[in-house]
């Protein structure tokens, strides 16, 4: 079975600080990888997607970046934290398959940015 | 603009009573649509997808996709407390990478 593993669970941090948050799918080869953006209560942002090893698209502009070092890892990080950047952050794979795949989260990093 | 519209933004039902939630979508290049729940604090899970015309059942929960009218339904029978929770429609355009479209969710409350 596959699993998703996203740490760390919650973070405070200061405004101007870095940031480094990270997801570990296992038991799916070459999953096509997400980071989804939530605000409280609010709808589910795609912020990048990666299909492959060393290649990610961005989605939005939100001074974050993503990388994908290995196959089954993908990272989300800034070098200066925002006040706009708190909220709850998703990461999710999904196959690549013949036909539409479903989309399956992690349990999320609650990040607030002081 | 939002691809992904859902309705109402809030519902409540009593226990056992059934609960109905709507999305619509304005891209006529969605075929393929999904329902998730979220937890306060949890991460969205997968419910249920439906990609073809009709409906749909699994256990307590039937889903209604009309691609006519590019409109899916989600209704919870005997609604429990444990329901309670946020829903989302996710809309899909399909094979290959996929670009998962979600809308702004249902709030539901489910009253013991």
């Amino acid at each position: 079975a596959q699993t998703i593993h996203q740490w760390p669970v919650a973070e405070i941090k200061a405004v101007g600080s870095p940031l480094s948050l990270g997801c570990t799918i296992k038991g799916k080869s070459s999953p096509n990888l997400y980071w989804y953006w939530q605000a409280t209560g609010g709808t589910l942002q795609q912020l990048f997607y990666s299909i492959t090893v060393g290649q990610v698209e961005s989605v939005v502009q939100l001074n974050l970046s993503a990388s994908r070092p290995k196959d089954d890892q993908f990272i989300l990080s800034t070098e200066k934290l925002l006040l706009s950047h708190s909220g709850f952050y998703l990461c999710a794979w999904s196959r690549l398959g013949p036909s539409a795949e479903t989309l399956y989260f992690g349990s999320g990093t609650r990040l607030t940015v002081l | 603009q939002q691809k992904v519209q859902q309705s109402p933004e809030s519902l409540s039902v009593p226990e056992g009573g059934m609960a109905s939630l709507n999305c619509t979508s304005s891209d006529r290049n969605f075929q393929y649509f999904w329902w998730y729940r979220q937890h306060s604090g949890e991460g969205p899970k997968a419910l249920m997808s439906i990609f073809s015309d009709g409906d749909k059942k699994e256990g307590r929960f039937t889903a209604h996709l009309n691609k006519a009218s590019l409109h899916v339904s989600l209704h919870i029978r005997d609604s429990q407390p444990s329901d309670s929770a946020l829903y989302f429609c996710a809309a899909s355009e399909g094979t290959g990478y996929q670009n998962f479209y979600f809308g702004k969710g249902t709030s539901l409350t489910v009253i013991p």
